[in-house]
C-alpha cells in the first residue's frame, strides 16, 4: 500500500537544541499531518498542513514548533528550542483529501531530549 | 474537546477464537470512524473505516456504528497470532485531525 516514510527513525538530542524531523510523504498526497505518541499513552494531534499553510493545530503545538514544505520536498517538524517533554516518538501521516480519507502514517521518529 | 474512549485495555484471544473491541466518542457531530492497527516498532495502518449507523465487514473484521449511541466496535473473527497488536479507534474532527483512543491491546495465543 501507500508509504510514508520517516528520517530519521531515532534522533538524541540535548535539550535547548534544534531538532528537523523529516518525512516523505505518499505521492500526490495533498494533506499532511504531524501526531506526538509518548510511551504508553495515545496518539495525539499537533498539526496538519494544506496548500502551503497550517490549517488547525493543537495545544500541543507549541511556538517553539514549526512545520514546512518547501517546493513539494519533505514535510518537516523543526522543534527550537527542544525541551525534556518533547521526547516522544513523532508520526508524521498524509492524505489524499481531508476529512473522510484514509490517513497514511510513517514508522516515527523516537525523539529522545536529553 | 473530543473524547475517545476505548475498552477493554487489552484482550488474550485463543487463535481461531473472536476479539471484541469497544470505542465511545463525546462528540454527537462527529462524521467518521476508524480502527487503526500498530505493531510494535511500526506507525498505524488504517484497518478500516465506518461512516453509517449499523455493520460493515471487510473479510474478518466487522465494525458496528450507533451514532445515537456514542459507541464503535470492532470484532476480530477466526483471530490469527499474526492479528496480534495495539488497536486504536479514530474519530476525524475538525480539519480531519484524528482524535485516537488510548488502544486496545489484543494478545492472539497459537
Amino acid at each position: 500500500g501507500p508509504k510514508v516514510l520517516q528520517i530519521p527513525s531515532h534522533q538524541i538530542i540535548d535539550m535547548g537544541q534544534m531538532v528537523t524531523l523529516n518525512c516523505d510523504p505518499v505521492s500526490n498526497h495533498l494533506y499532511f499531518y504531524w501526531y506526538k505518541q509518548i510511551l504508553g499513552q495515545q496518539m495525539e494531534f499537533l498539526v496538519n498542513f494544506y496548500n502551503g499553510k497550517v490549517m488547525e493545530k493543537s495545544k500541543l503545538f507549541k511556538d517553539q514548533f514549526s512545520v514546512e514544505r518547501p517546493d513539494g520536498s519533505y514535510f518537516t517538524l523543526k522543534i527550537q528550542p527542544t525541551a525534556l517533554e518533547d521526547s516522544a516518538v513523532y508520526f508524521c501521516a498524509s492524505s489524499d483529501w481531508g476529512e473522510g480519507d484514509t490517513q497514511y502514517f510513517g514508522p516515527g521518529t523516537r525523539l529522545l531530549v536529553l | 474537546q473530543q473524547k475517545v474512549q476505548q475498552s477493554p485495555e487489552s484482550l488474550i484471544v485463543p487463535e481461531g477464537g473472536m476479539a471484541s473491541l469497544n470505542c465511545t466518542f463525546s462528540d454527537r457531530n462527529s462524521q467518521y470512524f476508524w480502527w487503526y492497527r500498530q505493531h510494535s516498532g511500526e506507525g498505524p495502518k488504517a484497518l478500516m473505516s465506518i461512516f453509517s449507523n449499523g455493520d460493515k465487514k471487510e473479510g474478518r473484521f466487522t465494525a458496528h456504528l450507533n451514532k445515537a449511541s456514542l459507541y464503535v466496535s470492532l470484532h476480530i473473527k477466526d483471530s490469527q497470532p499474526s492479528d496480534s497488536a495495539l488497536y486504536f479507534c479514530a474519530v476525524t474532527g475538525f480539519a480531519s485531525a484524528l482524535t485516537f483512543g488510548s488502544g486496545t491491546k489484543v494478545i492472539v495465543l497459537p
